[in-house]
This record gives structure tokens, sequence and C-alpha cells, in this order.
């Protein structure tokens, strides 16, 4: 069964401190994985994108790597601000689909604290 | 910023009745997408299209039907709307290759009284 598994569930951070998510996943066989950020009542923008070949990609304060091996991925947040609370979303995508099926993690909540 | 767009973002509505959300996008996608999510839950696929004249139901089986009678516009109908109906619907499109994006619209928040 194609899944993603985010933790922690929620996280609180005080501004200017680093964090890192969690993503895994047992989607197969495997097209890309993307993190998206989601601002309560927005819909998700999407903040990075890797495929099977790309271990780490990079969008300003936010670094993604990904190990296709063990089927992981984090999303690091630099210098965090208070704009960085939000849901952050792990999708992955599945090869197999001409639909370009996506695969939704149920998001981990980050609050950042001044 | 991709050019999707939901109406109305906000609706509360009486049970019985019969409403569209809209959604719209000027990317020129082929693929759009309806998904509905509740809070802090993953979003869930319930309607997609392929192009014009295509729809397909999704993984999440839903009361809603869909259209696709131009390209730039997807747009969602309950009949007859009930409580459990209360949610948030999301709509994408999809760019295609090399990336297979997905961009999504603000999402039409529904309250069914």
């Amino acid at each position: 069964k194609n899944q993603v598994e985010q933790s922690p569930q929620s996280l609180i951070i005080l501004e200017g401190k680093n964090c890192t998510l969690q993503c895994n996943y047992t989607v197969s066989p495997f097209s890309n994985l993307r993190w998206y950020k989601q601002d309560t009542g927005r819909g998700p923008v999407s903040l990075t994108i890797m495929t099977f070949s790309e271990n780490t990609k990079s969008n300003g304060r936010y670094t993604a790597t990904l190990d296709a091996d063990t089927k992981q991925s984090s999303l690091h947040i630099t210098a965090s601000q208070l704009s960085d609370s939000a849901s952050y979303i792990c999708v992955v995508g599945d090869r197999g689909s001409t639909l370009g099926r996506l695969y939704f993690g149920r998001g981990t909540q980050l609050t950042v604290w001044p | 910023e991709a050019d999707i767009y939901q109406t109305p973002r906000y609706l509360v509505i009486g049970t019985g009745k019969k409403i569209t959300l809209e959604c719209s996008q000027t990317m020129g996608h082929d693929k759009m997408y309806w998904y509905q999510q509740d809070p802090g839950m993953e979003l869930h696929l319930i309607h997609y299209s392929y192009g014009v004249n295509s729809t397909e139901k999704g993984d999440l089986s839903s009361e809603s039907t869909v259209s696709r009678i131009r390209t730039e516009h997807f747009p969602l109908t309950l009949e007859s709307a009930r409580p459990s109906h209360t949610s948030q619907y999301l709509c994408a499109s999809l760019n295609g290759q090399p990336n297979n994006e997905q961009f999504f619209g603000p999402g039409t928040r529904l309250t069914v009284l």
C-alpha cells in the first residue's frame, strides 16, 4: 500500500532556531518527492521537488534531502521566521501513473514563536 | 505564484442546497484535480480530468460531480449538500514534464449547516 508518513505531527520552535521535519514513504514505483508549505486556509505551495537521482535540493532557507534507498526525506528550515508557521506536507509521486498521481502525508504543523 | 483560482473562498449553506465550486486556471494545463481535506488530515483525491470532456472519480468516494467543457474550467457540483460535506476543497492542475508539478488553488472552505 502506498503511504507517506510524517513526523513529528506538530512542532513548536523559537524564532531564529533551526528545525528538521521527517518523511518516510512506501510509494512504488517512485517518481519524485515534493515538500509543500500550506498556510492555514490556503492551498499548498511547492517548496522543493526531487527526483530519484537527486539527494538534496535547496530553496532559500529550506533544504530538502532524499534517500531513495531507505525511502526517507527530510526538510531542514534554517533561521526560522514567524512566517514559517504553517503545515509542511511531504508528497510523493507515482511513476507508474499517467495521471501524475500523488500521495500526501498528513503534514507537520510548525509553529514559530517570537 | 500559480494562476489557478477558486471561488468562493468560503461558503456556508443549509442542508439540501445545490452548490457549485468554481475552479479555473490560465496556464493551459490539461490535467486537473479536486481534493478534499479535513483539518489536520491529508488531501484525498475525489475527481480528476485528463482534458476536455474527460472526468474520472478519484480515490475517495464523493457524492459530488465535475465537468470539463473547457480546458481552463473544472467546476465541482453538489446536488444536495449535507453536513458530512463540510470540508476544504482544493483544486489543482498539472504542468506536465519535466517536473510534473501540481499547482494548487487557494481552496474553498465549505460549511453545511
